[in-house]
């Protein structure tokens, strides 16, 4: 069975610094989707970046960017320039190829404190 | 920006009493899920369901739990005799289609069980 790992319960960052939050995830197939999510405290689950694991480049969105590491089944978030909205939950997700389960596999997630 | 809205947003029942728990998909969203998260625990899958029927469920999802499109808007997820291990925040979720698009949330229920 798939299993997703944050292993960072809790992480904090100053405001405009960087930070990364890990996740690995364990799988045997070789095309797969990986999601980040953000709940911002007592808010809805939001998309902030997607990967297609057939995909060799690393995706990004604005502040936000992957490094996603096939062969080590790692797949980092990294905030630039970290905003006190950032502060938030933050889940890695992983969901099968096209055509097996669409359920989402989450880790327990990462709070992340961004400081003024 | 359209979004999945759920109702209530805080539920509180007697054990033993059914409860049920509403959801608005995204209007053009074909693949609908619910999810729970038990607190200090991960999100977990519950069921997905897609064309009026249950696509794929978890092993949580047994005959205590029901879901239903009972319109063209609404998703219900029933529990018809709570338990107090039934206590969580259930997510519900829809996306458009299955190859990979994402599933987009709801706020969530809190679901308390007394």
């Amino acid at each position: 069975a798939q299993t997703v790992t944050q292993s960072q319960p809790e992480m904090s960052v100053q405001e405009a610094e960087t930070v990364t939050l890990s996740c690995t995830y364990d799988t045997s197939e070789s095309d797969y989707y990986l999601f980040w999510y953000k709940q911002p405290p007592s808010r809805q689950m939001i998309l902030v970046i997607r990967q297609e694991a057939y995909k060799q480049q690393n995706a990004t969105e604005n502040r936000f960017s992957v490094n996603f590491q096939k062969a080590a089944k790692s797949f980092s978030l990294k905030i630039s320039d970290s905003q006190l909205g950032d502060a938030a939950m933050y889940f890695c997700a992983y969901r099968a190829p096209q055509g097996g389960s669409e359920k989402l596999v989450f880790g327990k997630g990462t709070k992340l404190t961004v400081n003024p | 920006e359209p979004e999945v809205t759920q109702t209530p947003s805080h539920q509180v029942t007697q054990m033993g009493q059914e409860v049920i728990l509403r959801c608005v998909p995204i209007s053009n969203h074909l693949y609908f899920y619910w999810y729970r998260q038990i607190l200090g625990q991960k999100v977990e899958f519950l069921v997905s369901f897609y064309n009026n029927e249950i696509s794929e469920k978890s092993e949580i999802f047994d005959d205590q739990f029901s879901v239903e499109r009972p319109d063209g808007s609404n998703f219900t997820l029933k529990i018809r005799s709570t338990k107090l291990e039934d206590s969580a925040m259930y997510f519900c979720a829809s996306s458009e289609g299955r190859e990979g698009q994402p599933q987009h949330f709801g706020d969530g229920t809190r679901l308390s069980i007394l």
